[in-house]
């Protein structure tokens, strides 16, 4: 089966503009993650997905950041705006229910 | 809240050595314990996991770890390393009661393993 796709894979933006992860899970699968690393710290999550419903978003740093999910398939985030301190990889999950997480290989978000 | 802690955030070793990478949770209630592997360039990988059983757990390419319950570890082992062991180790936990899976993981281990 295809697995977790990430893109773009590296993202290099001015403070201030706008730049929107995306995140195709497996397919099938209703919980959908997103984490986040700065700078080599621990990754953290982020918010969670169930189906296109947020299922707890109390890891988003501020209201800076916009995840969605239409339809319950991909999933997007938006960091509008960018401040550099958002700089990291961030990494997106999904898992079928009671099922374990599969990993997409990270968005690299550099702002200069 | 919950946290995850692995003590060493760089370990460099000989190929053939031996492998041990601490991790400590602080959570008092049941939890489920991963190990992660990223490998350069790749994406995250599971190693193993622990959810009740057995505390020591087999993992792929001969990693293992043992859950001790008394003093919230869940250290990773490995007899004897090779180069391609080289990556970064992170140790994950999920709270096992409520249907609640979001994980929280510990800052990562790099490890270089030298020829």
């Amino acid at each position: 089966e295809a697995g977790v796709t990430q893109f773009p894979s590296h993202s290099v933006i001015e403070k201030g503009q706008t730049v929107t992860l995306r995140c195709d899970p497996i397919s099938g699968h209703d919980n959908l993650y997103w984490y986040r690393r700065v700078m080599g710290k621990e990754i953290k999550f982020l918010l969670h997905f169930v189906k296109e419903s947020k299922q707890d978003e109390s890891g988003m740093p501020n209201n800076r950041f916009l995840a969605e999910r239409t339809g319950g398939t991909y999933s997007t985030l938006k960091v509008q705006p960018a401040e550099l301190e958002d700089s990291g990889v961030y990494f997106c999950a999904s898992s079928s229910y009671g099922g374990g997480y599969t990993f997409g290989s990270g968005t690299r978000l550099t702002v200069v | 809240a919950q946290s995850v802690s692995q003590h060493n955030h760089h370990v460099i070793l000989s190929e053939a050595a031996s492998l041990e990478l601490g991790c400590n949770y602080s959570y008092g209630g049941t939890v489920n314990l991963f190990w992660y592997v990223q490998y350069p360039g790749q994406h995250l990988q599971l190693l193993l996991k622990y959810f009740s059983g057995d505390p020591l757990v087999k993992g792929i390419k001969g990693f293992e770890a043992e859950f001790i319950k008394s003093k919230f570890s869940f250290n990773l082992r490995k007899p004897s390393v090779q180069w391609s062991d080289t990556a970064e180790y992170f140790c994950a936990v999920i709270r096992a009661s409520g249907g609640y899976n979001k994980l929280i993981f510990g800052a990562g281990t790099r490890l270089a393993v030298h020829p």
